[in-house]
């Protein structure tokens, strides 16, 4: 089974400074790794993903993740932060050849607040 | 590109009447539809998977003939909720993965149901 730890519930950073905001998984095979962000009553957004290749994905609005199989981590980080980038985050997994395996897996989420 | 509409964005209705929530993929041909639904401050919680012109894969405890799913076309999936009751007042979000072979989710901005 997959599953999917952002172990924050919220994360608070100033307007400026560099921000991360975590997540690990546990998959049995090869993962595909995915990062959405969420506004109040709006659906999901596409962030990034990582599918193979290099560890550091470049995503959009300027966020990028880095993959680290042995640590099964797949961090989202900013260099600096926009009051704009406030919203939840949710990290998501999908196991490759895995039972229902177009399934994705998301954590709980990450409620990201930037203080201006 | 990878636009996913929904509609309508909000709907209220009285006790014992059925609801449809509409899914469209606007610019690409969705191989497969996944219907959540998220409850405040929640992850989102898969209720059920579909493929066009198959029926739907329910998720355990979802009550199939309640929440009934259509994916008639490559672009449009709905969801019917029949005899809605205020438990099953919340936010309906869909997805859609194309013929892409990462089979990325995008959603659409999601449903704000009230059952009343």
């Amino acid at each position: 089974a997959q599953s999917v730890a952002q172990p924050e519930d919220q994360v608070n950073v100033a307007e400026g400074n560099p921000l991360t905001v975590k997540c690990t998984y546990s998959v049995s095979g090869n993962p595909y790794l995915f990062w959405y962000v969420q506004y109040p009553n709006r659906g999901l957004q596409f962030l990034l993903k990582y599918i193979t290749g290099d560890n550091l994905v470049k995503g959009s609005y300027g966020f990028e993740a880095e993959f680290n199989k042995s640590q099964t981590s797949f961090h989202l980080k900013k260099p600096s932060a926009l009051v704009s980038d406030s919203a939840l985050y949710f990290c998501a997994v999908r196991d490759i050849g895995g039972a229902g395996s177009y399934q994705l897996t998301f954590g709980k989420g990450t409620k990201l607040s930037v203080i201006p | 590109g990878a636009v996913v509409s929904q509609h309508p964005s909000w709907v209220i209705c009285k006790s014992g009447t059925s609801v449809k929530i509409e899914c469209r993929s606007l610019d690409f041909q969705a191989t497969t539809m996944f219907w959540y639904r998220q409850f405040p401050k929640q992850s989102l919680m898969l209720m059920a998977t579909s493929n066009e012109g198959s029926k739907a894969t329910y998720e355990q405890g979802v009550e199939k003939d309640k929440f009934l799913i259509n994916h008639a076309s490559l672009t449009l999936s709905t969801l019917t909720v029949t005899s809605a009751h205020p438990e099953d007042s919340s936010f309906y979000i869909c997805s859609a993965t194309g013929v892409e072979a990462t089979q990325t989710q995008y959603f659409g901005p999601g449903t704000r149901l009230l059952v009343l």
